[in-house]
């Protein structure tokens, strides 16, 4: 069972709006990565941490910004969003160095 | 570029017969190799790995094979069942530790 909380699994905003999406884990895993994925495609990094205070940017650019003040928290925001945000977007976390467990996802509408 | 590839966006199977879901990759500095499994709506879940010191692990009714000479992966389901209708998506991983996801077949098992 999955030990990976994201909230809202589902959101529909309107263009210039902050939005933050929620993910949070119960394992006290280190290592916390969000990744972005538009139906038929591959997962895209565009944010990881490998611990409290320390975050990069993925492989993907992104218009979105990550903080980890707390080692089970993991919140992505978007200042303004726009309907190129819109996607699925996937929170997961590791404590090796291998398998990764991935949230439910939260789906993003920018109207 | 992609670096990893999964070249059928589909695959369909008849109940109890083997499934069989290849990825192909170009960088040989990957050295560990997963497969995931999506149901919609839902986040990718583990299912079985292998390390780039072997060519095949069992689990189950699921086997991965790994030829690194031709840069292949792939995924063997034996015997299938409609419950394994999903997206699956093969990940590798470099040497940042990082995964890079291909784009995921979906495999459909008929009763």
């Amino acid at each position: 069972e999955a030990d990976i909380y994201q909230t809202p699994r589902y959101l529909v905003i309107g263009t210039g709006k902050k939005i933050t999406l929620e993910c949070s884990q119960t394992m006290g895993h280190d290592k916390m990565y969000w990744y972005q994925q538009d139906p038929g495609m591959e997962l895209h990094l565009i944010h990881y941490s490998y611990g409290v205070n320390s975050t990069e940017k993925g492989d993907l650019s992104s218009e979105s910004t990550v903080s980890r003040i707390r080692t089970e928290h993991f919140p992505l925001t978007l200042e303004s969003a726009r309907p190129s945000h819109t996607s699925q977007y996937l929170c997961a976390s590791s404590g090796g160095a291998n398998v990764l467990t991935f949230g439910a996802g939260s789906r993003l509408t920018v109207l | 570029d992609q670096q990893v590839k999964q070249n059928s966006p589909s695959l369909s199977v008849q109940e109890g017969r083997i499934s069989i879901l290849n990825c192909d990759y170009t960088n040989s500095m990957f050295d560990y190799f997963l497969w995931y499994k999506k149901y919609p709506a839902e986040g990718p879940t583990f299912l079985i790995s292998i390390s780039s010191i072997k060519d095949k692990n069992e689990d189950g009714r699921f086997t991965v094979f790994l030829n690194k000479s031709a840069k292949h992966l792939s995924l063997h389901i034996v015997p299938s069942q409609p419950g394994d209708s999903a997206v699956y998506f093969c990940a590798l991983r470099g040497s940042n530790y990082k995964l890079t996801f291909g784009k995921g077949t979906l495999l459909t098992v008929n009763p």
